[in-house]
């Protein structure tokens, strides 16, 4: 079947850190990813989208990474605040407009 | 530039008793969406509307209809309520061809069904 993943534990990092979080998927063969940052009891917010021959996108301290072959998408927030404390939802989207979601990694960053 | 408006932000219903959860962009995009939240789960597409006079049934559609009524506004309602439908709904929209882009969230509606 397929299947989205995300990492279920919390990230806890020290402010100033580099937070990497994954998103591993299975049986797709998306056209392309996307991230989105969600705070408690708000909507999804966009913050980047790859496509399948991207191998790497970057946004300010935001850097995505997809790997078709190993089917995983890395998500780096560097030199991170705690202002990023959040959880992160990968998507993906294998043409046509249906977008499938993971459910999330949260993360907490220490000052 | 409100983006995308829910209406209500709560609501509270008892088995069997029927609403509508509205939903307007402002942003003149095409494609509108209508997903539930869970907790532990992705978010899961109800039904969505490519353009407007068109909807198309996503992943879980089943005690849910859904009306385009015009390019701003796509309203979502449950006849029946049932316990199994309590949860988090969040409208969403897209300016992209063909859904292959960005889409821009509301607020949610976190609705109990009692």
């Amino acid at each position: 079947s397929q299947k989205i993943e995300q990492n279920s534990e919390a990230l806890n990092i020290q402010e100033g850190k580099t937070a990497t979080l994954t998103c591993n998927y299975t049986n797709y063969s998306p056209a392309y990813l996307q991230w989105y940052r969600q705070d408690p009891g708000r909507g999804p917010v966009f913050l980047l989208l790859i496509r399948e021959n991207e191998k790497e996108k970057r946004k300010e301290r935001l850097k995505v990474t997809f790997d078709t072959t190993l089917k995983q998408s890395l998500f780096h927030i560097t030199a991170s605040q705690p202002a990023d404390s959040a959880t992160y939802l990968c998507a993906l989207n294998t043409g046509g407009f249906k977008t499938i979601f993971g459910a999330g990694t949260r993360l907490f960053v220490k000052a | 530039n409100a983006g995308v408006t829910q209406t209500p932000k709560f609501q509270v219903l008892k088995t069997g008793q029927s609403m509508t959860l509205q939903c307007a962009q402002d942003m003149n995009h095409n494609s509108m969406y209508w997903y539930r939240q869970d907790p532990g789960m992705g978010l899961r597409l109800i039904y969505y509307s490519a353009s407007e006079g068109t909807t198309d049934k996503g992943e879980v559609p089943n005690g849910y209809n859904v009306s385009r009524l015009n390019k701003r506004e796509f309203s979502l309602r449950l006849e029946s309520a049932a316990p199994s439908q309590t949860s988090v709904y969040f409208c969403a929209s897209s300016e992209a061809l063909q859904g292959k882009g960005e889409q821009y969230f509301g607020p949610g509606t976190r609705l109990t069904v009692t």
